[in-house]
């Protein structure tokens, strides 16, 4: 039982294009969602994340758009770039996060 | 890595032998975790620590085990290894930033069980 749904598995997107990777969660006792970028042979590493007291999160060229009420919340990134070209994965926990559920993963191709 | 290291990076073990892969971390987080990554689950939670011999299970505890007798090092234990528990496996940190716990991973074991 999946609680944490990604969408889609594998994306290839232009550079300077728009990279938008889609998570859906069941258990409305999270209220953290994290998204982690991880690189082939290395530790997923911390990207953004966002609380559910807000709609939209920006830092630099990542948005996160969180849905309470769709229980979705997704990654925007903005003028993707082949250095972006990476698995991403979206998360969602309490509030210790010691039962954090991660998607699926989603591998993002950005073409130069 | 946020100070996180994993020994070792890579091992390959028969099945039925007993395997232990350590964490270490150098900035005396309270909480620590053991995960494992498998294609098409994401990560999954194995066991956690919020303090010296304080531990809990996760999401997919079954045939692992844990200690933690300093803040520092967090071990993961595989009594019996199998086939089914070839994965590279993750430990984590977590840091309070505001009002967030943040997770922050290590480098990662590669386990690899013939």
């Amino acid at each position: 039982q999946q609680q944490v749904k990604q969408s889609p598995q594998s994306l290839i997107v232009q550079k300077g294009g728009i990279s938008i990777i889609n998570c859906a969660y069941e258990n409305t006792a999270f209220d953290y969602f994290p998204w982690y970028q991880q690189f082939p042979g290395k530790g997923p590493a911390l990207l953004i994340a966002i609380r559910p007291d807000v709609s939209e999160k920006k830092e630099g060229r990542f948005t996160i758009s969180f849905n309470k009420s769709a229980k979705q919340f997704s990654l925007h990134i903005m003028d993707s770039q082949p250095g972006d070209s990476a698995t991403y994965f979206c998360a969602a926990g309490g509030y210790n996060n010691n039962d954090m559920r991660f998607g699926a993963g989603t591998r993002l191709t950005v073409k130069p | 890595d946020a100070g996180i290291t994993q020994s070792p990076r890579h091992k390959v073990t028969e099945t039925g032998t007993p395997v232990t892969l350590r964490c270490h971390q150098t900035e005396n987080h309270r909480y620590m975790y053991w995960y494992r990554q498998d294609p098409g689950h994401g990560l999954r939670l194995i066991h956690y620590s919020y303090g010296v011999k304080d531990t809990d299970k996760g999401e997919v505890s079954d045939g692992y085990s844990v200690s933690r007798s300093k803040t520092e090092d967090f071990l993961l234990t595989l009594e019996s290894a199998t086939s089914s528990q070839t994965s590279v496996y993750f430990c984590a940190i977590s840091v309070t930033s505001g009002s967030l716990h943040e997770q922050f991973f290590g480098p990662g074991t590669r386990l690899t069980v013939l």
